[in-house]
């Protein structure tokens, strides 16, 4: 079945404890995302990926890192969690870059820094 | 950053009206607008990727149409079923290539509510 992963789907840890989300995409995609989706604000895009090691920041990328070494992996990673990056965090991924290919989302990770 | 913007905010209509709301966005460098479903408790699943002016595109009961011109589109669902309820995002690149070729913008959504 094609579709994107992502581990763990709820997270509760406390602050300056690093942690990282992963992704996972089996449809062969070049384009991979990550947003965070908070109450009145929409889904906001923290970085995104053209291919393998081609990364670049979205709108909200302060506090987050990811890396894209094999095509279907793509990790967010918070090196120091702060509470304000409690959120509903969701991974995308694209068949091609370019943006005129829907994207297919994961099921979403629930993390609550305290 | 791009403005994307959505309305209404939130919509109740009963089972077999028809509804539309609107997406807005600068029609300066206008590249793609993707539309999404984003059901409570699951993920945003898309509906429709457009990039023409005068686009019009058809799913079931769900319709969209693309003016690149005036920078907006409207999604339209015909005969609204309470699992139709769901809130309805849109979504456009900031610009056709650039350093920001791989940018996505997010509206806030419409919240769409169905009453059988």
């Amino acid at each position: 079945e094609a579709q994107v992963t992502q581990n763990p789907r709820y997270l509760i840890t406390v602050t300056g404890k690093k942690l990282t989300v992963t992704c996972s995409q089996n449809m062969n995609h070049e384009y991979m995302s990550w947003y965070r989706q908070d109450p009145g604000l929409g889904l906001r895009q923290i970085y995104y990926s053209m291919n393998v090691e081609v990364t670049d920041k979205g709108d909200v990328p302060e506090g987050y890192k990811v890396s894209r070494k094999e095509k279907r992996n793509f990790p967010l990673i918070l090196e120091s969690p702060s509470p304000n990056q409690t959120s509903l965090y969701f991974c995308a991924s694209s068949s091609l870059a370019g943006l005129t290919y829907e994207q297919y989302f994961g099921p979403g990770t629930r993390l609550t820094v305290t | 950053i791009l403005n994307v913007e959505q309305s209404p905010q939130s919509l109740h209509v009963q089972e077999g009206d028809s509804t539309n709301f609107t997406c807005s966005f600068p029609s300066s460098n206008f590249y793609a607008l993707h539309w999404y479903r984003w059901e409570t408790a699951k993920s945003p699943e898309a509906l429709f990727v457009m990039t023409l002016n005068g686009d019009e595109k058809k799913k079931g009961r769900i319709s969209a149409t693309l003016n690149t011109k005036e920078g907006y589109s409207y999604l339209y669902i015909k005969g609204s079923q309470p699992e139709d309820s769901a809130t309805y995002l849109c979504a456009s690149p900031p610009n056709a290539g650039g350093t920001s070729y791989g940018k996505l913008t997010f509206g806030q959504g419409t919240i769409l509510t169905v009453h059988p």
